[in-house]
């Protein structure tokens, strides 16, 4: 069964801490994606990856940065995490044949 | 206003009920996604269409690219069905390709 693992189900950080989130997917997949979800604003793609070392902005890129050194594996880094990047990120892999999701990383930042 | 447009928002019914959600989209894409979502769960893809129809199980998804409109169906629903179901359009450009969502119909189904 394919998956995309996501290091963190839950996790609790402090204001101004750098924030590491990993990705790692088993599909040999080009294609990943971060995304973070809001109550009432969807899911927001905030950076992606066409290949190793290859990223480029989402919609929403202030904030974060990512790391791509190998191919299964795709890392949101939040340099100094603030209250308002408390949210629900989600990382994918995808292909022509479709989009495979993580089950979620819950970050809450106090 | 977003360019991929859900209605409902909230969809409440009793089990048994034909169920229906509709995907508007203002922007030209390649194919769309229709995910579900559990409670506190993460997010499962359930159809990738670019046209026609697609059907597994109870669950119909269609797309009419002249209008720019999909539905998901769900027959004979059941409890179980109850989640947040989200479409999608994968947008091509240059190459590169990313999807934009709609922000979701939470579906509640009674027994």
């Amino acid at each position: 069964d394919v998956k995309v693992t996501q290091s963190s189900r839950y996790l609790v950080k402090r204001t101004g801490e750098k924030v590491f989130l990993e990705c790692v997917q088993d599909m040999d997949h080009e294609n990943m994606f971060w995304y973070r979800q809001d109550p009432g604003l969807g899911l927001r793609l905030i950076y992606f990856s066409y290949d190793v070392k290859m990223k480029e902005k989402g919609d929403i890129p202030e904030g974060y940065s990512v790391s791509r050194e190998k191919k299964e594996r795709f890392s949101l880094i939040l340099e100094s995490a603030s209250t308002s990047q408390t949210s629900m990120y989600l990382c994918a892999s995808g292909s022509n044949y479709g989009y495979t999701f993580g089950s979620g990383t819950r970050l809450t930042v106090v | 206003k977003n360019e991929v447009e859900q209605s409902p928002q909230n969809l409440t019914a009793q089990e048994g009920e034909f169920i229906t959600i509709n995907c508007s989209y203002s922007v030209g894409i390649s194919a769309l996604h229709w995910l579900q979502q559990h409670p506190g769960g993460g997010i499962v893809s359930l159809f990738m269409l670019s046209s026609g129809k697609k059907k597994h199980g109870r669950l119909i998804a269609t797309i009419n690219i002249q209008e720019k409109h999909s539905s998901l169906h769900i027959t004979a629903s059941h409890p179980r069905d109850s989640a947040v179901y989200i479409c999608a359009g994968k947008i091509s450009n240059f190459g590169n390709e990313k999807l934009t969502f709609g922000t979701g119909t939470r579906l509640t189904i009674i027994p």
